[in-house]
């Protein structure tokens, strides 16, 4: 049911920016795009969601595609406590959350 | 902090007991759901409520049943387990009424089936 590909996983350097990558061909137009992380020992955490446009919040921004096939998660500065599990999610009104397996982030000191 | 509360965090039973998974959310939403996460597979959906009422089983089996008694508790019974449902069931929270509302998770119950 999985809906999205994400890269199994990915480095960056502390308090340089990250690009968290996500591809949705299969997108409707009615399809929110959602992104959750998982740190250890956790739940998922809620980050960021949109529909077409571009979104920020205190934790992320969101690039959104502007055919919508695909979309990017940016942390501005990654710090040690970003390292996590990244969940690229789709969900129209028929359907739940389904996730993926997700992109595990390593923040290198 | 989280809004959305699971006990116990830890869990080892026997595959012939009887045990229930707690959740409360105290956040005012109107849908609750039950996950369940396995070691390097994604999260898979079991059952979700909207106002208290089932509206999604996740060809889980009858081994699993769930309960909502009301639109801030959520259970789940378990009875005559199998080692391959160790995991860890996760609950979440949502405010129905639109699809782009965000689920809230609690920190999931870890499951030790012996």
């Amino acid at each position: 049911d999985a809906k999205t590909t994400q890269p199994n996983s990915m480095e960056s350097n502390e308090e340089e920016p990250v690009h968290l990558p996500c591809n949705h061909s299969t997108i409707s137009g009615t399809d929110y795009i959602h992104w959750y992380r998982q740190l250890p020992s956790q739940g998922p955490e809620y980050v960021i969601h949109g529909l077409t446009s571009n979104v920020n919040n205190r934790m992320a921004s969101l690039a959104i595609a502007e055919d919508r096939k695909s979309s990017t998660l940016i942390l501005h500065r990654a710090t040690l406590r970003d390292a996590a599990v990244y969940y690229c999610i789709l969900r129209d009104p028929g359907n739940q959350f389904y996730f993926g397996t997700g992109t595990s982030l390593t923040v290198i000191p | 902090e989280t809004g959305v509360t699971q006990t116990p965090r830890h869990l080892v039973m026997g595959m012939t007991n009887k045990k229930s998974l707690k959740c409360e959310q105290h956040l005012g939403h109107n849908a609750m759901y039950w996950y369940k996460q396995s070691a390097k597979k994604p999260l898979e959906l079991m059952f979700v409520y909207n106002f208290k009422e089932q509206t999604e089983n996740n060809s889980v089996p009858s081994r699993f049943s769930p309960e909502c008694p009301n639109s801030s508790h959520l259970f789940l019974h378990l009875h005559t387990l199998q080692p391959e449902d160790s995991a860890l069931y996760l609950c979440a929270s949502s405010q129905e009424g639109g699809y782009n509302s965000p689920l809230h998770f609690g920190n999931g119950t870890r499951l030790t089936v012996t």
